[in-house]
């Protein structure tokens, strides 16, 4: 059973513009969220987390969002530049358990 | 500070064979996690090692097993190989157990012809 969703397998954005990357979670336990970033051959590296006590964390261009009363986290990248083409994992932590989203592939074009 | 290894890096296996793989974590880190990663699947936990022992356990059969020795260097094994179980076969470590933020290695590449 899939409980933390991203949707879109796929997001193309120009450069400059903003990149909104969404996940979904169906277990209540959850209480950290991350958000990991996967270029080609390489293993997955952690970007920006945030904990179930705050609504948003801020990284520099990164700010993840996170709405508990529906379940859902969403990852803003402004603005979006050619290099962070890459797949985007989202994962969900909680009670000694963690699981991750399929990936959504972000592609920027100059 | 040296990042987390694991080896080997491609491996080709037939149905039946089995299989190790190894994973040695950062310098400090206690636990080790790992992970099987397929297109279609993402990312899904195989299990996770804190101070040798298996902590916590994902929804994969017993084929798949693993353990970690007093150097935090922790092995995977496969036995009886299927097709299916092709993957990235990805290790995490971090400080602690239960969740905390992990730092992956560069994973295993497992075709299983």
């Amino acid at each position: 059973d899939q409980q933390v969703k991203q949707n879109s397998p796929s997001l193309s954005v120009q450069e400059g513009r903003i990149s909104i990357l969404n996940c979904d979670y169906t277990n209540s336990m959850f209480d950290y969220f991350l958000w990991y970033k996967k270029y080609p051959a390489e293993g997955p590296t952690f970007l920006i987390s945030i904990s179930s006590i705050k609504d948003k964390n801020e990284d520099g261009r990164f700010t993840v969002f996170l709405n508990k009363s529906a379940k859902h986290l969403s990852l803003h990248i402004v603005p979006s530049q050619p290099g962070d083409s890459a797949v985007y994992f989202c994962a969900a932590s909680g009670n000694n358990d963690m699981r991750f989203g399929a990936g959504t592939r972000l592609t920027v074009k100059p | 500070k040296a990042g987390v290894t694991q080896t080997p890096r491609y491996l080709i296996k037939t149905r039946g064979q089995q299989v190790t793989l190894s994973c040695s974590p950062i310098s400090g880190h206690r636990s080790v996690s790992w992970y099987q990663q397929t297109p279609g699947q993402g990312l899904q936990f195989l299990f996770e090692y804190f101070s040798e022992t298996q902590r916590n356990k994902g929804n994969f059969p017993g084929r798949f097993s693993g353990r970690q020795f007093s150097n935090s260097r922790s092995e995977m094994n496969v036995s009886t190989l299927e097709l299916g179980d092709s993957a990235l076969y990805l290790c995490a470590s971090s400080l602690a157990a239960g969740g905390e933020t992990q730092y992956f290695g560069p994973g295993t590449r497992l075709l299983v012809l």
